[in-house]
C-alpha cells in the first residue's frame, strides 16, 4: 500500500519549458488537492478535483493546469515554466466528507 | 474571503514550558479544523481535527467559534515537538481545504 505516490521528487526546469508533475494514489480516494509550498507563505491550494473528470482552481491556478482521467492520477501541468513556480508541491488526496489529507512526499521543482 | 492566519512565523521555548500556537480563520459556513504536522525530513501528517475533540502527543485544540480560533496548546514542551506546523480549513460547502502559513515551533533545551 503505497500511499500517494509523487514524481520526480526532483526537477531543474529552464524558463519556458514545460513538465508534468505526476501524482497517483492507491486508496481509492475521490478528492485529489495540489498545493505549493513556499518558505513563509506556507500551503497554497493550485488545483483540486473531487472525481474523474471534475477539477476545480484553488487560490493560485494561474501557470497551471490539471487533468483527472482516472480515480488514481491527478498530474499537474507546468506549460511555460517561470521562476515564481520554484517552490515544492505537494499532492494529497481524501475521501469524499472525511478531509483528512494523506500528503505525497514532495516534488521540489527549480526554475532558472 | 476564506483564510486561515498563524501570526507566529516562528515560536522558541524551553522544554518543559507550555506551548500555544495560535490559528485564527474567516468563514462563513461551517468550518472544520485541522492540525497538520511536518517533522524534519517527513511528510506532511494529520496532528489532530477539532471533531475527534482529543489529545494527541499531549496536544490540544478547541474551536471558538466566537473568537474564530482554534489553537493548539500542550502543557510541558518536549524536543520531539520542534517542527512545522500548519493550521487546515476545510470548506464543506465547496470541498476546499486551504491552510494557513504555518508556524515553526522550535523546542530550547
Amino acid at each position: 500500500n503505497a500511499g500517494v505516490t509523487q514524481t520526480p521528487k526532483f526537477r531543474i526546469l529552464k524558463i519556458g519549458q514545460s513538465m508534468t508533475l505526476q501524482c497517483t494514489q492507491d486508496m481509492n480516494h475521490n478528492y485529489m488537492y495540489w498545493y505549493r509550498q513556499d518558505p513563509g507563505m506556507g500551503l497554497k491550494l493550485i488545483y483540486y478535483s473531487v472525481g474523474a473528470g471534475i477539477t476545480d482552481k484553488g487560490e493560485v491556478p494561474n501557470g497551471y493546469n490539471v487533468s483527472r482521467s482516472t480515480t488514481e492520477d491527478f498530474p499537474l501541468r507546468l506549460e511555460l515554466a517561470a521562476p515564481s513556480q520554484t517552490s515544492v508541491y505537494f499532492c494529497a488526496s481524501t475521501f469524499p466528507g472525511a478531509n483528512v489529507l494523506t500528503f505525497g512526499a514532495g516534488s521540489r521543482l527549480t526554475v532558472l | 474571503a476564506q483564510r486561515v492566519t498563524q501570526p507566529e512565523k516562528l515560536l522558541s521555548v524551553f522544554k518543559g514550558a507550555p506551548v500555544e500556537l495560535k490559528c485564527n480563520y474567516s468563514y462563513s459556513g461551517s468550518p472544520e479544523l485541522f492540525w497538520y504536522v511536518q517533522y524534519s525530513r517527513q511528510r506532511l501528517q494529520l496532528l489532530l481535527r477539532h471533531i475527534s475533540r482529543e489529545s494527541i502527543k499531549g496536544f490540544t485544540a478547541d474551536l471558538n467559534k466566537g473568537e474564530t480560533s482554534f489553537h493548539l496548546k500542550k502543557p510541558f514542551a518536549q524536543e520531539e515537538d520542534s517542527a512545522m506546523y500548519y493550521c487546515a480549513l476545510a470548506m464543506n460547502r465547496d470541498d476546499k481545504i486551504i491552510f494557513g502559513k504555518g508556524t515553526r515551533l522550535h523546542i530550547l533545551p
